[in-house]
């Protein structure tokens, strides 16, 4: 039973827009939410995170909201980039457990 | 400072062969963990540690063990190599448990 769900395997954006990557959880224990990101022959590199006690948090370009009644954050990035193109991962962890759970992942192809 | 280490990059096993994943950190982190990542799929936990001398499994621990001797090695052991433990390897490790983690480069591993 996936409890990180990325329902989008991929999307496509032109540079200068914005671009709205989603992830919804099951496991009401979460309280903490990561975004990673990661490149073709790397590891994830962290990106951004937000805590349950929090709705939005931001950092330059990347801003993420968390909607807990909805149980589902998203990642939004404006301006897009070329440079962002790379597969953004979203995790959770919560409870006494300090596991991340992660989702599939999605790829984001940002065209100049 | 480099980071989270892994050796070797990439290698090729036969059925039945082990091996052994490095992993070290110089970040005096007590948290290290093993995932693997198979196409198409997110980050699985194998195996973590929350101080030298402690290891517990994750999710998919078959096939694999561990040990923590020091605060900064963290080896992943594939006793019988099997074709279904072909996959991408990342350690990662951490100052507090489950929140940011920092990923090494991985390792490639093809089970033939």
């Amino acid at each position: 039973d996936q409890q990180v769900k990325q329902n989008s395997p991929s999307l496509s954006v032109q540079e200068g827009r914005i671009s709205i990557l989603n992830c919804d959880y099951t496991n009401s224990m979460f309280d903490y939410f990561l975004w990673y990101k990661k490149y073709p022959a790397e590891g994830p590199t962290f990106l951004i995170s937000i805590s349950s006690i929090k709705d939005k948090n931001e950092d330059g370009r990347f801003t993420v909201f968390l909607n807990k009644s909805a149980k589902h954050l998203s990642l939004h990035i404006v301006p897009s980039q070329p440079g962002d193109s790379a597969v953004y991962f979203c995790a959770a962890v919560g409870g006494s457990n300090y596991k991340l759970t992660f989702g599939k992942g999605t790829l984001l192809t940002v065209n100049p | 400072n480099a980071g989270v280490t892994q050796t070797p990059k990439f290698r090729i096993l036969k059925i039945g062969q082990s091996m052994t994943l490095q992993c070290t950190q110089d970040m005096n982190h007590n948290y290290m963990y093993w995932y693997r990542q198979d196409p198409g799929m997110g980050l699985k936990l194998i195996y973590y540690s929350v101080g030298a001398g402690i290891t517990d499994k994750g999710e998919v621990p078959n096939g694999y063990n561990v040990s923590r001797s020091t605060t900064e090695d963290f080896p992943l052991r594939l006793e019988l190599a099997a074709p279904s433990q072909t996959s991408v390897y990342f350690c990662a490790s951490s100052d507090n448990g489950g929140e940011t983690q920092y990923f090494g480069p991985g390792t490639r591993l093809l089970v033939l």
